[in-house]
């Protein structure tokens, strides 16, 4: 099974709107990152929060992480429709550094 | 600088052929990734260098697949021969801590 697992799968929501995707993984971690995704685009990183971090901003992104749950949140704020795109957590573990990625979780934000 | 390039960014092949994808990376970036990525599977790490060498291919599927870093400005997968469940999207990314992808080369296997 994978590393990260975001949650949800699906999320629609209207423009304006706050958007939050969530994620789980398994093992310890050196860093967490986020990236997104356009159809039939590579992925794009977004924003990296490191293991003695709690939380961290970007913009309109704000990232927390739990490492006791072994999780992740990433929210975006007053949505807009170019943010319709698929978001994947990835994990880079304390021993190796090779991303694992989850399975994303697809946002679509309705003008 | 260009970001990562991949190439073909398309390929249809018949079941059987050989093929081919290329990489270039972005200069500096010490790490180079081959994901596949499917509907099924999501995103799978296929194998990855370090300066060049070949770390990790426990992701490789099959023996059919190989990919080679003859320098730190270009990798190959190949696929030989192939079959239509290798029909995915191929990444290919840099890395020193945040990765950078291609675009990604779509192999569709008939």
């Amino acid at each position: 099974s994978q590393q990260g697992e975001e949650d949800p799968q699906a999320l629609s929501i209207q423009e304006g709107e706050n958007a939050t995707m969530n994620c789980s993984y398994k093992t310890s971690i050196n860093n967490l990152q986020w990236y997104r995704q356009n159809s039939g685009r590579g992925l794009v990183h977004l924003i990296l929060i490191r293991s003695n971090e709690r939380e961290k901003h970007s913009g309109r992104l704000r990232v927390t992480l739990d490492t006791s749950k072994k999780s992740s949140s990433l929210l975006i704020t007053a949505s807009r429709a170019a943010d319709t795109a698929s978001y994947f957590c990835a994990t880079e573990p304390g021993s190796a550094r090779q991303l694992t990625f989850g399975s994303g979780t697809q946002l679509t934000v309705l003008p | 600088d260009a970001g990562v390039i991949q190439s073909p960014r398309h390929e249809v092949t018949e079941m059987g052929q050989e093929v081919t994808l290329r990489c270039k990376p972005i200069s500096g970036h010490d790490y180079l990734f081959w994901y596949r990525q499917t509907m099924m599977r999501g995103l799978e790490l296929l194998i990855y260098f370090n300066n060049n060498v070949p770390i990790d291919d426990s992701g490789m599927p099959e023996d059919r697949f190989s990919a080679k870093m003859p320098n730190a400005s270009f990798s190959t997968l190949k696929i030989q021969p192939s079959e239509p469940r290798d029909s995915a999207v191929y990444f290919c990314a840099g890395q020193n801590t945040e990765a950078f992808f291609g675009q990604g080369t779509r192999l569709t296997v008939v």
